[in-house]
């Protein structure tokens, strides 16, 4: 059964780089019908997808975040990672990795546990 | 970018009530691409509903997902206690992704 874990900093200062990464356990980044997703979460705003990436690294952007997000795929640590830019207190959330299946029409029916990123100096 | 209207934004019921909750997409999304998930406090969303209707692995059969077009709709038959939380729908069918702003389902 596959199961995501996200690792990265709590705490990010302002203008600086947030840098998250989640490990996929229990199963293959590689595998063909999976779109390895990023989405997070503030009171504010709700949840709000971020992006995917395939295993092989082609990718999907929301438009709102696509100047500052850069999502890479590691398959030989079996682990997809996100950066985001310039980062300001409006970017402060919990962040969430998924996985988005094919065979449930891209369908998010894997999280990681999420991770609460705070933007402060 | 299709935005996801939910309605209501809370609703109060006791176990063993029926729980209808709707989801209006501003455009026609394709039924195969509307999700719903359920939340609870200090987790991550889980998949209960993908393709409008069609129950995710472990989903109870109380919980049902219906509709086309832009009106969607997850029916809670009989809401258990473990069945408070926030649930929101999701489409997929176009890029961006988006997410309703949930309902609450409350005691």
């Amino acid at each position: 059964q596959v199961q995501l874990q996200v690792s990265g900093p709590g705490l990010v200062k302002p203008s600086q780089t947030l840098s998250l990464t989640c490990t996929v356990s229990g199963g293959s980044i590689s595998s063909g019908d999976s779109y390895w997703s990023w989405i997070r979460q503030t009171p504010g705003k709700g949840l709000e997808w971020i992006g995917y990436i395939s295993y092989s690294g082609s990718t999907d952007y929301n438009p709102s975040l696509k100047s500052r997000v850069t999502m890479s795929v590691d398959t030989s640590k079996n682990q997809f990672s996100l950066k985001l830019t310039s980062v300001t207190a409006a970017d402060t959330a919990v962040f969430y990795c998924a996985r988005a299946n094919s065979r449930k029409w891209l369908s998010m029916d894997v999280w990681g546990q999420g991770t609460t990123v705070t933007v402060s100096s | 970018e299709i935005v996801l209207t939910q309605s209501p934004g809370s609703l109060s019921l006791s176990p063993g009530e029926r729980a209808t909750l709707s989801c209006r997409a501003s455009q026609s999304v394709n039924s195969a691409y509307l999700a719903w998930y359920q939340q609870k406090p200090g987790q991550a969303p889980r998949l209960l509903i993908y393709g409008a209707s069609f129950r995710a692995t472990g989903i109870p059969d109380r919980f049902r997902g219906s509709g086309s077009g832009p009106d969607f709709t997850l029916t809670i038959s009989r809401v258990e206690p473990e069945d408070f939380a926030v649930y929101y729908c999701q489409q997929y069918a176009s890029s961006p992704w988006t997410f309703g702003q949930g309902t609450k389902v409350e005691i």
